[in-house]
């Protein structure tokens, strides 16, 4: 069975620190996706970023990056000089490469605050 | 720009009653998801449509509970007899037919309260 789990609960930091959100996940799938989405005070999940199991590479977007390492089944995600549109609930998923269902295994979510 | 839409957005219901919560997917897109969102969890997954075809119910909780899609648009989630443990955020999404991992574009939800 997959199981995703974001150990950290809530998270407040101070604007303009930087963030790191930690997602590990469980799989016996070879080929898998991973995702992470944002949930804003107005509920509607966003996506931010989609990973396949063959690509290890980091990520950067903007003031976002993602550390995926296979290794130790993670895939982290950092907000660099965090801003307070920043806060929201954050969620880490994954999926495996089923054809045609490909339903997600969501993690509890982060709560992060970002305090002006 | 149009993306997935659901009704209503709020709906209290007292114990017993019968509900029925829409989705309306992005025009053409293939694949449909329902979760739900218990307060303070995670989404979890109920139902998979392709197009009209229901493939995957194996997170639906019990059988109150019943999705359709007949025309492989539109699709309606119904809670029978509802129960208080049915209170949560019901979310849908869809994906685009293609690729694998192709990103879900979610609703806002439907938040049910079961009184």
């Amino acid at each position: 069975a997959q199981k995703v789990t974001q150990a950290q609960t809530e998270i407040s930091v101070v604007e303009k620190e930087d963030v790191t959100l930690d997602c590990v996940y469980e799989t016996r799938d070879t080929t898998y996706y991973l995702f992470w989405y944002k949930q804003p005070p107005s509920g509607e999940l966003v996506f931010l970023i989609r990973r396949n199991s063959f690509d290890e590479q980091n990520e950067i977007s903007g003031r976002y990056s993602w550390n995926f390492q296979k290794s130790t089944s993670s895939f982290n995600f950092t907000i660099t000089a965090s801003q307070v549109v920043d806060s929201a609930v954050y969620f880490c998923a994954l999926s495996d490469l089923n054809f045609g269902n490909e339903k997600l295994t969501f993690g509890t979510g982060t709560r992060l605050t970002i305090i002006p | 720009g149009a993306g997935v839409s659901q009704s209503p957005r709020y709906k209290v219901a007292k114990r017993g009653q019968d509900v029925a919560l829409r989705c309306d997917p992005i025009s053409g897109h293939v694949s449909l998801f329902w979760y739900q969102q218990a307060l303070g969890q995670g989404p979890e997954f109920l139902t998979y449509f392709q197009n009209e075809a229901q493939l995957d119910k194996s997170g639906l909780p019990s059988d109150r509970f019943f999705a359709e899609r007949p025309e492989g648009s539109v699709s309606t989630l119904k809670i029978q007899r509802t129960q208080q443990e049915d209170s949560a955020v019901y979310l849908c999404a869809s994906s685009p037919p293609g690729l694998a991992g192709n990103e879900q574009f979610f609703g806002p939800g439907t938040r049910l309260t079961v009184l």
